[in-house]
């Protein structure tokens, strides 16, 4: 079953913008994980934000986290062309429970 | 340094035919496995995860089964492939009793024919 919808499925924007995904989920979490993924390849760990976290940051990256409202977004900012990928929600029921992934949003960034 | 390795990259079955695919990991010890699937344009399906040599759990009723003979090797089989069974399948790994992003591997494209 999937837990986290990314919303939205798709996302074009020109290059210097910034890039908000949101992901929604449905039962309570220990985190929430975001992924990229170039075409045709595997998935690379983003950022990881715990449920006792609000916000977290890493390079061009902010994720934010609503336990309250089961959400999160995950915004890039300063997009450039090499951001465009799918990029997928996970969640973390409790520990040693697999990941159970989002739809995905799909990002374009034209140069 | 941590590695994982996945093959083949690509892979081309007639209906019926059996399959295995391969993952391995190095550089770590007693790591959680995972296989996922993943349909074209679609999210990441869970099929197979392990915690230890041997355990295997199960998520979704199929002709597929997965096993770990040894700690860094988890394997996908199938004794007769169906059309439904193409997909990306994608090998991960995580360290840990949680709170971890995971590592996959590079992804095996299956077409069944």
């Amino acid at each position: 079953s999937q837990q986290g919808e990314e919303d939205p499925q798709a996302l074009s924007i020109q290059e210097g913008e910034n890039a908000t995904m949101n992901c929604s989920y449905k039962t309570s979490i220990n985190n929430l994980q975001w992924y990229r993924q170039n075409s045709g390849r595997g998935l690379v760990h983003l950022i990881l934000i715990r449920s006792n976290e609000r916000e977290k940051h890493s390079g061009r990256l902010r994720v934010t986290l609503d336990t309250s409202k089961k959400s999160s977004s995950l915004l890039i900012t300063a997009s450039r062309a090499a951001d465009t990928a799918s990029y997928f929600c996970a969640t973390e029921s409790s520990g040693n429970t697999p990941l159970v992934f989002g739809k995905g949003t799909r990002l374009s960034v034209i140069a | 340094s941590q590695t994982i390795h996945q093959w083949p990259a690509t892979l081309v079955q007639p209906v019926g035919s059996p399959l295995s695919l391969e993952c391995t990991v190095e550089g770590t010890s007693n790591p959680n496995l995972y296989w996922y699937r993943q349909a074209a344009g679609r999210g990441l399906q869970l099929l197979f995860y392990s915690v230890g040599i041997g355990q295997i759990s199960s998520e979704v009723p199929q002709n597929l089964s997965a096993s770990r003979p040894q700690d860094r090797q988890f394997i996908l089989s199938s004794k007769k492939l169906l059309l439904s069974d193409s997909g990306f399948y994608l090998c991960a790994w995580v360290t840990g009793t949680g709170g971890y992003g995971y590592t996959f591997g590079s992804g095996t494209r299956l077409t069944v024919v």
